[in-house]
């Protein structure tokens, strides 16, 4: 069945590392957001691609990067550059950016020590 | 400014309660979304509207376009509606949702 899906739940690295958190959808979306969630604070983007091998910055992109090179992947690197990278992730999809609704992946809780 | 601002941001209701989560938004909104974050971490899509008023079983979200409000009711509460509850705007001409700081309910037995 159709959804978005988004490996690994907990995520565990040493500080100074990069790492790569997943995000697969099979909703034939065109659009696919990243958000970060720190505790009891609202969603804050990252990244968003619109299409194929484009993506725009969101509100907090200094210390991430990803790349958008086949429909259905939209991965997300937080580098050694990101001040505190220590939070909750998650990727959305939408048929199109805009006014659409957003289907949400189950997150993956990282954690540098 | 595109801000979004909801309230109460923490609310603790008995179970068969009716409970009331307000919205409030900038003006040109397309569409306004209400979300709910379960504890696990998981979100979903409520309700996605433009104008009037919409219902899914015990759920019913309403938006006062003159006002810029909407709100989302929940009546007869049932501890498993303990969750946060996330409204988002999106405003023309912006490909990116607005989203407010959640309301955290709990619904006691």
């Amino acid at each position: 069945d159709g959804g978005i899906t988004q490996s690994p739940k907990y995520l565990f690295r040493k500080e100074g590392q990069n790492v790569t958190l997943s995000c697969e959808q099979n909703l034939n979306h065109d659009a696919m957001y990243w958000y970060r969630q720190d505790p009891g604070q609202g969603l804050r983007l990252i990244y968003y691609s619109q299409i194929v091998n484009d993506f725009q910055k969101g509100d907090i992109a200094e210390g991430y990067s990803v790349s958008r090179e086949k429909k259905e992947s939209f991965p997300l690197t937080v580098t050694s550059a990101q001040k505190n990278p220590t939070a909750f992730y998650l990727c959305a999809s939408s048929i199109r950016a805009g006014s659409y609704e957003q289907y949400f992946g189950p997150g993956t809780r990282l954690t540098v020590t | 400014k595109n801000e979004v601002e909801q309230s109460p941001q923490n609310l603790t209701a008995q179970e068969g309660e009716f409970i009331t989560i307000n919205c409030s938004y900038s003006v040109g909104i397309s569409a306004l979304h209400w979300l709910q974050q379960h504890p696990g971490g998981g979100i979903v899509s409520l309700f996605m509207l433009s104008s009037g008023k919409k219902k899914h079983g015990r759920l019913i979200a309403t938006i006062n376009i003159q006002e810029k409000h909407s709100s989302l009711h929940i009546t007869a509460s049932h501890p498993r509606d303990s969750a946060v509850y996330i409204c988002a705007a999106t405003y023309y001409n912006f490909n990116k949702f607005y989203f407010g700081s959640g309301t955290k309910l709990n619904v006691k037995p």
